[in-house]
């Protein structure tokens, strides 16, 4: 079965330190993969898609076929980026998103 | 239009009554999704339709629950004779037909406590 994997419930880090929220997946085919974001008391919201290819907020991911893997990476962590972070996977056959549990990204000053 | 709206944003009930909740999608997107969040997981897809037509039930929807879309607009998802389990958030999103069919604007959601 389709699956989305985030091993990682919490990660905290300092401001300014390196970030990379963990995601794997397990489908045989060529995936279409997402992450979502849920500032607090804000609505859930694409953050950024792997067809992209794109750095929205400094934050990139690169799907690693071989591993299974969607990484979300961004070099120096800033305050504001303390979320909820999602990794999904689009089931084309079935017309919906797969949402991991979700990484709760904390950083502190 | 501003994105997709949800109605309630808060609903408390006791176990046995019947809830319906609300959703209005961004108007010019003809698919929706009815998603459910409970605490600590990511949300579960329930249900989705295109247009008017159901297309998609997930097995998580008992036959307690039921979702319309009656003009192709706005849709409702009823939960009948509601249960403590069904306390969650409900999350409802809408997305265009075509390029860009799979991101998905999400509302701020419906939340249900059961007691």
């Amino acid at each position: 079965a389709q699956r989305v994997t985030q091993p990682e419930k919490l990660l905290s880090v300092f401001k300014g330190a390196p970030v990379e929220l963990k995601c794997n997946y397990s489908y045989s085919g060529s995936p279409e993969l997402f992450w979502y974001v849920q500032y607090s008391r804000q609505r859930l919201q694409l953050l950024l898609r792997h067809i992209s290819r794109e750095s929205i907020k400094g934050f990139t991911a690169d799907l690693n076929k071989g591993e299974t893997s969607f990484h979300l990476k961004k070099p120096f962590a800033q305050e504001e980026d303390s979320a909820m972070y999602y990794c999904v996977f689009f089931s084309g056959g079935y017309n919906k998103l797969i949402f991991g549990a979700g990484t709760r990204l904390a950083v502190h000053p | 239009d501003t994105g997709v709206s949800q109605d309630p944003r808060h609903k408390i009930t006791k176990r046995g009554q019947n809830v319906t909740f609300r959703c209005d999608p961004i108007s010019e997107h003809n698919r929706l999704y009815w998603y459910r969040q409970t605490l600590g997981q990511g949300p579960e897809f329930l249900t989705y339709f295109q247009n008017e037509a159901q297309l998609e039930k997930s097995r998580l929807l008992s036959d307690r629950f039921s979702a319309e879309r009656p003009k192709g607009s706005f849709s409702t998802l009823e939960i009948q004779r509601t249960e403590q389990g069904d306390s969650a958030m409900y999350l409802c999103a809408s997305s265009p037909y075509g390029g860009g069919a799979n991101v998905l604007t999400f509302g701020a959601g419906s939340r249900l406590t059961v007691l």
